[in-house]
């Protein structure tokens, strides 16, 4: 079977930094990807990770660790506009069809 | 290049009639997935669709649900005899003859509510 799991709720203040941790377990990992979804609106893809280390773009950095099925999204400098949903997906086998997590909503404060 | 077009943006229809929800990918996308989402849960899969194939419907009810990708015009996710359950948001991502890792576009999604 496969299983994604994310923090359901997490709170950051305007400017900090914040971390979103994914663990995962599934069969024939072969990527992991990080969308972000606003309410009421299409998920937008974020990162794609499919080897070990950190991948960086921007205020937004996302790591995968293989061996542990672990993976999580960095935010720097945050912002109000970062509030929103934040979805951790694997792919498996040669379909390319997402497996979710359940999403992190994150709530930026001033 | 428009992105990927759902239509409708809301549908309401009444328990026991069809929905048609249609998604025309992405210009150069072979690759359709029809995802559902409901309420306060994460997106689920429900079917890979290539022109003219359905390569993936695991996610599928296996009943009243059915999808398609003709060779000419949307992809059509079908819904017989809603029942109120069947609301939610689905969404349709398309990604090019790339490969399994490529990123993939979605849509706006229909929003179904059955009443």
């Amino acid at each position: 079977g496969q299983n994604i799991d994310q923090p359901t709720e997490m709170t950051a203040t305007e400017g900090a930094i914040v971390q979103i941790n994914c663990t995962y377990q599934t069969s024939g990992f072969n990527g992991l990807f990080w969308y972000q979804q606003h309410a009421g609106e299409a998920p937008t893809f974020l990162s794609y990770n499919v080897l070990d280390g950190l991948e960086e773009k921007g205020r937004f950095s996302s790591f995968l660790s293989r061996s542990k099925g672990y993976s999580y999204l960095l935010l720097k400098e945050l912002q109000m506009k970062d509030s929103a949903s934040y979805l951790c997906a694997v792919t498996s086998g040669n379909t390319g069809k997402l497996i979710f997590g359940q999403g992190t909503t994150l709530q930026v404060k001033p | 290049n428009a992105g990927v077009m759902q239509n409708p943006r809301h549908l309401v229809r009444r328990r026991g009639q069809e929905a048609r929800l249609r998604c025309s990918p992405m210009k150069g996308h072979s690759h359709v997935y029809w995802y559902r989402q409901l309420p306060e849960e994460g997106l689920k899969f429900m079917v890979y669709l290539q022109k003219e194939n359905i390569i993936d419907e695991s996610g599928m009810p296996k009943e009243r649900f059915s999808a398609e990708f003709p060779k000419e015009g949307p992809s059509i996710l079908r819904i017989q005899q809603v029942v109120r359950g069947d609301s939610a948001a689905y969404f349709c991502a398309s990604s090019p003859p790339r490969g399994a890792n490529t990123e993939a576009f979605f849509g706006q999604g229909t929003r179904l509510t059955v009443v």
